[in-house]
């Protein structure tokens, strides 16, 4: 069974720091990793998707990473800002369940 | 424009009454999931549907029900038999099972 784990559940930076958020999973057999936001009463909004065959994935402020050998990604996020204050989730899909398991979450405060 | 939408967004039920929420969706996706999260917690599947007229349960799937009668339609009704359904309850699709996903603006289900 795959399993997803995100450490921290919370962090809280000052304004302009870089950071990263990390995602571990325990079954590397994975096609790909997605990261995502959520605002507090809102959905889900896709970050990025990195694909099992890549390395990183580049979004403006934002860099994913992904190894599967050790079972983990990172999210970077450089010179943060408070608009960027939210949960973070990764998702991985799970072939042998042909669905995909959830992290619980970090939720990132910026702090002008 | 593209995207998923639900309906409502605010839901509010008398104990021992059935609810339907509504998700749609017009990206032509095959996979369409239903969601539940709780404050301060992960997502947890309910029911996903890899196909037309073809769906299955996820992990929490006791007192509620789905049909998929449609591509673009994936309603999930909340029972009598759900004890505890108060919560964000939150739709997605995706092209294939193991393919980027998008959400919805989710539905928030409270009982009175």
């Amino acid at each position: 069974k795959q399993e997803v784990t995100q450490i921290p559940a919370a962090l809280s930076v000052p304004e302009g720091e870089n950071l990263v958020l990390n995602c571990s999973f325990t079954d590397s057999a994975i096609y790909n990793l997605q990261w995502f936001r959520q605002d507090p009463g809102k959905g889900l909004t896709s970050l990025l998707l990195i694909q099992s065959s890549q390395r990183e994935q580049t979004s403006g402020r934002l860099n994913a990473s992904l190894d599967k050998s050790s079972g983990r990604s990172t999210l970077y996020i450089a010179a943060s800002q408070p608009g960027d204050s939210a949960t973070y989730l990764c998702a991985v899909p799970y072939p042998s369940a042909g669905k995909s398991t959830f992290g619980d979450g970090t939720t990132l405060t910026v702090k002008p | 424009d593209g995207g998923i939408t639900q309906s409502p967004k605010y839901l509010f039920r008398k104990e021992g009454q059935n609810v339907t929420l509504s998700c749609e969706q017009n990206l032509n996706h095959d996979a369409m999931y239903w969601y539940r999260q709780d404050p301060g917690q992960g997502l947890r599947l309910i029911y996903y549907s890899q196909i037309v007229n073809d769906f299955q349960k996820g992990d929490i799937a006791e007192g509620y029900s789905v049909s998929r009668e449609k591509k673009e339609s994936f309603p999930l009704t909340v029972t009598s038999a759900q004890k505890n359904p108060t919560a964000f309850y939150l739709c997605a699709s995706s092209e294939d099972w193991y393919n980027e996903q998008f959400f919805g603006p989710g539905t928030r289900l409270t009982v009175l």
